[in-house]
């Protein structure tokens, strides 16, 4: 069984900032793949970034990094220079090779403040 | 490249009526999900297709739900005899099986109330 905790219910952070979103995950695949999406009020996940359980180097999408430490089990989302347009709900998920389907964590609402 | 739709947007029924939903993936994607995500939580995992085939299913899927496939492309998803419990959003999301890195990209969802 897969599961992603974020512990985060919300959090705040000024506009041009940067801000890290928690995430923690458990699983027995030797092989994983985590992944962060942004759902706005609109109700529309969107993809963000992923980290494969393999890969050496954290990675980065723009002004979006993922804090990778396997050994800890986290995988914590990084948005450097926040802007108002971040203000969404953020959740961590995850997929192992046995499944096709992806595990949510319960998500953490960003709110960017001028 | 359009992205994964989804109608309708919103749908309002009384409780014990039947509610089909659609979804039309990302049209070269082979692998097509559902899920369920309900007030304040993630989405849930329903049910998904690999083409035409209906590989797993979750036991949230009780048997007044059914999902489709027929030739591969678009999705419907039908809840019979409907229940307040059935309010929630319903996510469509497709990928292609054999990329690199199998990204689910998301619908923008068909929002359910039961009344």
């Amino acid at each position: 069984a897969q599961k992603i905790t974020q512990t985060q219910p919300g959090m705040f952070v000024q506009e041009k900032e940067a801000v890290t979103l928690d995430c923690t995950y458990d699983t027995s695949d030797p092989s994983y793949g985590l992944f962060w999406y942004k759902q706005p009020s609109s109700g529309e996940m969107i993809f963000l970034i992923y980290q494969g359980s393999y890969d050496q180097q954290n990675a980065t999408e723009g002004r979006y990094s993922l804090n990778f430490q396997k050994a800890r089990k986290s995988a914590n989302l990084v948005i450097s220079a926040s802007q108002l347009g971040d203000s969404a709900m953020y959740f961590c998920a995850m997929y192992g090779t046995s499944y096709g389907k992806l595990t949510f964590g319960q998500g953490t609402i960003l709110t960017v403040h001028p | 490249d359009t992205g994964v739709s989804q109608n309708p947007r919103h749908k309002i029924t009384k409780r014990g009526q039947n509610v089909t939903f659609r979804c039309d993936p990302i049209s070269e994607h082979n692998r097509l999900y559902w899920y369920r995500q309900t007030l304040g939580q993630g989405p849930e995992f329903l049910t998904y297709f690999q083409n035409e085939a209906q590989l797993e299913k979750s036991r949230l899927l009780s048997d007044r739900f059914s999902a489709e496939r027929p030739k591969g492309s678009f999705s419907t998803l039908e809840i019979q005899r409907t229940e307040q419990g059935d309010s929630a959003m319903y996510l469509c999301a497709s990928s292609l099986l054999g990329e690199a890195v199998e990204t689910q990209y998301f619908g923008p969802g068909t929002r359910l109330l039961v009344l």
